[in-house]
């Protein structure tokens, strides 16, 4: 069974840190990840969407990082604005005819971005 | 990226009654599914909608308890029956578009006193 881990569960930087979280899986059999960062009382927006096949995305200030055979991917932000204030979840997609296109989440990091 | 929609978008409840879930997308979409997220916790699947036949539905959650329909390729329904205290979640629609991405809809928040 699928296992994702973020550390840490919550982090708060001043503004303008650059900063990485971090994600784990136990099993590399993995379809894609993907980044989503959700906001207090609001669903869930995809930030980033990684193939087994890839090693990193890039979308602005945000870089994700796929190392499928260790079982981890890192969130790296660029100098962050307070508006980053959110909660970010890592999910890993198990591959498709085994588990269809189910989405494995982690717990989250509660990030703050103190102005 | 797809717009999906969900009615209601929060609700208060009593114990013992059903509520209904809408999810509507602006572009037809093979795979459906519908999650809960608990308070202070991160997201489960609850069931896979499959257009024309039944749902799938993982461990721990049954049809009795949440019957989903899929008449077509652009809505789907989540009810949660016979509800209680615990029960109290967000429910998130989600679909799966291109290069095998899943974006969300904005979610249900659902209080049972």
């Amino acid at each position: 069974k699928q296992e994702v881990t973020q550390i840490p569960a919550a982090l708060s930087v001043p503004e303008g840190e650059n900063l990485v979280l971090n994600c784990s899986f136990t099993d590399s059999a993995i379809y894609n990840l993907q980044w989503f960062r959700q906001d207090p009382g609001k669903g869930l927006t995809s930030l980033l969407l990684i193939q087994s096949s890839q090693r990193e995305q890039t979308s602005g200030r945000l870089n994700a990082s796929l190392d499928k055979s260790s079982g981890r991917s890192t969130l790296y932000i660029a100098a962050s604005q307070p508006g980053d204030s959110a909660t970010y979840l890592c999910a890993v997609t198990g591959r498709l005819g085994t588990s269809g296109s189910r989405l494995t989440f982690g717990e989250g990091t509660q990030l703050t971005v103190n102005p | 990226s797809a717009v999906i929609s969900q009615k209601p978008s929060r609700d208060i409840c009593q114990r013992g009654t059903s509520l209904t879930i809408q999810c509507q997308v602006d572009s037809q979409v093979t795979m459906m599914f519908w999650y809960r997220q608990q308070p202070g916790q991160s997201l489960t699947l609850i069931a896979t909608a499959n257009q024309g036949s039944e749902a799938t539905y993982e461990s721990g959650f049954v049809i009795d308890k949440f019957p989903i329909s899929r008449p077509n390729l652009t809505f789907s329904t989540l009810t949660v029956s016979n509800m209680s205290p615990e029960d109290s979640s967000i429910y998130l629609c989600s679909v799966v578009l291109g290069q095998g991405a899943q974006h969300f809809g904005d979610g249900t928040r659902l209080s049972i006193l």
